[in-house]
């Protein structure tokens, strides 16, 4: 079955750095492309970025671009979220979702991960 | 302020029919699929629809969605009190290059 879990998650204090990770399994990984999605306590599901299958095509949300990277390794099965200058808006659940489809570039996500929580604070 | 637009909360009795608006533009719902998401409370969300009105295999055919234009809507018949939960439209969006979701619509079963 497929999984996916998230770690790497935690307290850090604003313009600091973390890294998310996500492990999968129980599907073809290099296949598929992989978002990131997050959702501040209490409110909405909001996009954070997307990766290609194989990596070469990325999408940011506006308001993470230039602070927050999204990578993949195929050998490894694992999608990452790096995350730089961080802020206190940036304080959410962070969840890894497989896309449904053939393209990134659609809104179609049949699997996510539990969700890592990353909170921005001093 | 999400790009597209959901009434924040639905409300019916077991057996009824509810329905989910959700409001975009043709750079997003018009030109490309729409996806709606079911998330219980504490849980990930769930592809609930898939490109448009297609059902992923396990979910009831009491959820039907439709599109046109630059709206959406999701309908979910014979009400029940499992389906108590925060529903989102979501869509890629042309001009932005990324994925836009509704605001979220809460569907309580009175």
């Amino acid at each position: 079955q497929v999984q996916l879990v998230e770690s790497g998650g935690g307290v850090v204090q604003p313009g600091r750095s973390l890294r998310l990770s996500c492990a999968t399994s129980g599907f073809t990984f290099n296949t598929y492309g992989m978002h990131w999605v997050s959702q501040a306590p209490g409110k909405g599901l909001e996009w954070v970025a997307a990766i290609s299958y194989d990596g070469s095509n990325t999408y940011y949300a506006d308001s993470v671009k230039g602070r927050f990277t999204i990578s993949r390794d195929n050998s490894k099965n694992t999608l990452y979220l790096q995350m730089n200058s961080l802020r206190a808006g940036d304080t959410a659940v962070y969840y890894c979702a497989k896309v449904s489809g053939m393209r990134v570039a659609e809104g179609g996500l049949d699997y996510w991960g539990q969700g890592t929580l990353v909170t921005v604070s001093s | 302020q999400s790009v597209l637009t959901q009434p924040p909360s639905v409300s019916g009795t077991p057996g009824q029919t509810v329905t989910i608006s959700c409001s975009g533009r043709r750079s997003n719902i018009e030109r490309n699929y729409v996806y709606w998401y079911q998330q219980l409370p504490g849980a990930a969300p769930k592809l609930l629809i898939h490109r448009n009105y297609q059902r992923p295999s396990g979910v009831p055919d009491r959820f039907s969605a439709s599109k046109s234009g630059t709206s959406a809507s999701l309908a979910i018949s014979g009400l029940r009190s499992e389906d108590e939960a925060e529903y989102y439209c979501a869509a890629w969006d042309d001009s932005l290059s990324g994925v836009v979701f509704g605001g979220g619509t809460k569907v309580t079963v009175l």
